[in-house]
């Protein structure tokens, strides 16, 4: 499968900590993007980082990406329960389509 | 500027109907994908159009298929449903490609 891996499946926090999630993927690309899904909705857009780029930060969220590794991690700092929802990542590899990973749900207790 | 809007929202469907889906666009955006979200699979692409051309299609059969018109606006048709097509569907739009995707609100497909 082509599909992304992201770990962990699951993490349950207090609001105020900080929660980190990870992304990895299997083919080169040109871009990697951040989504939240709250319960079953739509996709948000939260971030975008080129292969170009190491790192990039957009309000509390902070995304790194190690092109070497073929791996990303998405940060969200001092958390609060509005937080609460799966995160994915997409990887774009230059053929008109993105690849989602298999997402981290995300709870953030308050 | 609205958002991408999906119709229906819910639909009910049984085994070996068909069934058109309906995506608008964000004005001015010109790509627009679709995804199969499904609790085991997670988010497949199904298909991606820009300016009335598919560029690229996902693993799917020909039972699915989809067009987009002149003003951008895109439907996926699915047919000879089957139980396993039961799944969120979310249709994704973008000025171009390489840039970020605006999501809609999905159809939610159940087939009895």
């Amino acid at each position: 499968s082509q599909q992304g891996e992201e770990d962990p499946q699951a993490l349950s926090i207090q609001e105020g900590e900080n929660a980190t999630m990870n992304c990895s993927y299997k083919t080169s690309i040109n871009n990697l993007q951040w989504y939240r899904q709250n319960s079953g909705r739509g996709l948000v857009h939260l971030i975008l980082i080129r292969s170009n780029e190491r790192e990039k930060h957009s309000g509390r969220l902070r995304v790194t990406l190690d092109t070497s590794k073929k791996s990303s991690s998405l940060l969200i700092t001092a958390s609060r329960a509005a937080d609460t929802a799966s995160y994915f990542c997409a990887t774009d590899a230059g053929t008109y389509k993105y690849i989602f990973g298999t997402g981290t749900r995300l709870k953030v207790l308050a | 500027k609205a958002g991408v809007t999906q119709t229906p929202r819910y639909l009910i469907k049984t085994r070996g109907q068909q069934v058109t889906l309906s995506c608008s666009p964000i004005s001015g955006h010109r790509s627009v994908s679709w995804y199969q979200q499904t609790p085991g699979q997670g988010l497949q692409f199904l298909f991606e159009y820009f300016s009335e051309t598919q560029r690229n299609k996902g693993n799917f059969p020909g039972r699915f298929s989809g067009r987009q018109f002149s003003n951008s606006r895109s439907e996926m048709n699915v047919s000879t449903l089957e139980l396993g097509d039961s799944a969120l569907y979310l249709c994704a739009s973008s000025w171009a490609e390489l840039l970020e995707q605006f999501f809609g609100p999905g159809t939610r497909l159940t087939v009895l």
